[in-house]
């Protein structure tokens, strides 16, 4: 039974940073990537980048490149997605989702979502 | 970058039959992958690859895909099917996901 769940929501303000974490169980993650998706309030769904658990590595879309982390603790498989220079415009829910890999696979497991609001 | 393009909203009447686009350039070269998504929750994988569903989802969510249009088709729509649909793809060009902007379904 695969189960992924996020931390819990945050409040930050203009210029800071927040890190969101996504604990997830029930797969073996050699053939697993970590997506993070977010969702601006009353909007679509906007895809931010993934981490390879197994090797670490790292791709972010282009929109976020300079103010976001993503990183993988293979000694508690949890996934973190850091996130600074905080703006208003960055106030969303933001979901962490596994995937295997490969183009022809989606996005299967979804978690709960972490609403970050950011606000002087 | 690619653009994928969905209706903004789709109406359809208990029991018929609701079909959803996505259009996007040669898309039917692509693998393309959607999602439904209720108020408050996160989204659901629904069909996966043009035409496979995840296990739980019922057949009456079928795909299709070819030229520039993929098309989600749900047969005898029922309330509890009311919800926002995504469609997604993979951009080998520039090695990032894309989703379409969503399309509203609203059941009469």
């Amino acid at each position: 039974q695969v189960q992924v769940v996020q931390s819990g929501a945050e409040v930050k303000q203009p210029g800071a940073s927040v890190k969101v974490s996504c604990k997830a169980s029930g797969h073996t993650f050699s053939d697993y990537y970590i997506h993070w998706v977010r969702q601006a309030p009353g909007q679509g769904l906007d895809w931010m980048g993934w981490v390879n658990p197994k090797s670490g590595g790292t791709k972010y879309a282009q929109d976020f490149r300079g103010r976001v982390t993503m990183t993988w603790d293979t000694s508690i498989t949890t996934a973190y997605l850091d996130l600074s220079s905080l703006r208003s415009d960055d106030t969303a829910v933001y979901f962490c989702v596994t995937k295997r890999s490969g183009p022809n696979n989606g996005f299967d497991y979804w978690g709960q979502g972490t609403l970050v609001t950011v606000s002087s | 970058s690619y653009v994928l393009t969905q209706p903004p909203s789709v109406s359809v009447a208990p029991g018929q039959t609701a079909r959803i686009t996505c259009e996007g350039n040669n898309i039917g070269s692509k693998s393309v992958h959607w999602y439904q998504q209720k108020p408050g929750q996160a989204p659901v994988l629904v069909v996966y690859d043009d035409n496979d569903r995840p296990s739980g989802i019922p057949e009456r969510f079928s795909g299709s895909n070819s030229g520039n249009t993929a098309t989600l088709t749900i047969s005898r729509v029922e309330a509890g099917d009311e919800a926002d649909y995504y469609c997604q793809v993979w951009d080998s060009s520039s090695d990032h996901w894309v989703f379409g902007g969503g399309t509203k379904l609203t059941v009469l």
